[in-house]
């Protein structure tokens, strides 16, 4: 059974960092390239940053180039996202997602999310 | 950034057709993919590749293209279908992009 678990989220000031974590379980990792895609409360779902399986390859939206910085772990099967200089707009639920097997521009497994809340 | 647009709502009643379009430039050289989700859920994959269905997926949802606009179309609607959809695609520069979403709502 795949499984992808999040953690790392909580209360942070503005213009502080954290660092994610989704521990993936069931999948040969180093095979799926993986996103990150967040949701503000009671808005839609926006991508945010993916890495190829390998690692060597990262894409990031626009709104987080710069501040956001996705990496992974295919020894231990685990993803990160690491985000510095937050906002109050930083504020969401994040998900990590494993790219589709038969599909890969889409995404075929979901994490339950980590939330993120940026306040003073 | 290409953007992907679809209808903020829909309201269908019970064992009527749903449709909901998605258009945006980038679907007429990308697939689309759709997604559902329940409050405070993951969304699930409902639809990849423009038209098919994963396992596991009901037969009533289904999937169409043409052109630059894609549709998930829910035949024969169930209470339980309540719920945002998201249609999404990507470029081959590995830009993501998700569509607005889509409350479908069972009167």
């Amino acid at each position: 059974e795949v499984q992808l678990l999040e953690s790392g989220g909580g209360l942070v000031q503005p213009g502080g960092s954290l660092r994610l974590s989704c521990a993936a379980s069931g999948i040969t990792f180093r095979t799926y390239a993986m996103s990150w895609v967040r949701q503000a409360p009671g808005k839609g779902l926006e991508w945010v940053s993916g890495i190829s399986g390998s690692g060597g390859s990262t894409y990031y939206a626009d709104s987080v180039k710069g501040r956001f910085t996705i990496s992974r772990d295919n020894s231990e099967n685990t993803l990160y996202l690491e985000i510095n200089s937050l906002r109050a707009e930083d504020t969401a639920v994040y998900f990590c997602a494993k790219t589709s097997a038969v599909g890969p521009l889409g995404f075929d497994y979901w994490g339950q999310g980590t939330l993120v809340t940026v306040s003073s | 950034s290409y953007e992907l647009t679809q209808p903020p709502s829909v309201s269908v009643s019970p064992g009527q057709t749903a449709r909901i379009p998605c258009s945006g430039d980038a679907l007429s050289k990308q697939y689309a993919y759709w997604y559902q989700q329940r409050p405070g859920q993951a969304p699930v994959l409902i639809i990849y590749k423009d038209t098919e269905t994963p396992s596991g997926i009901p037969e009533r949802f289904s999937g169409s293209s043409s052109g630059t606009t894609v549709t998930l179309t829910i035949s024969g609607v169930q209470a339980e279908d309540e719920a945002d959809y998201y249609c999404q695609s990507a470029d081959s520069s590995g830009t993501w992009v998700f569509g607005g979403g889509t409350k479908v709502t069972v009167l």
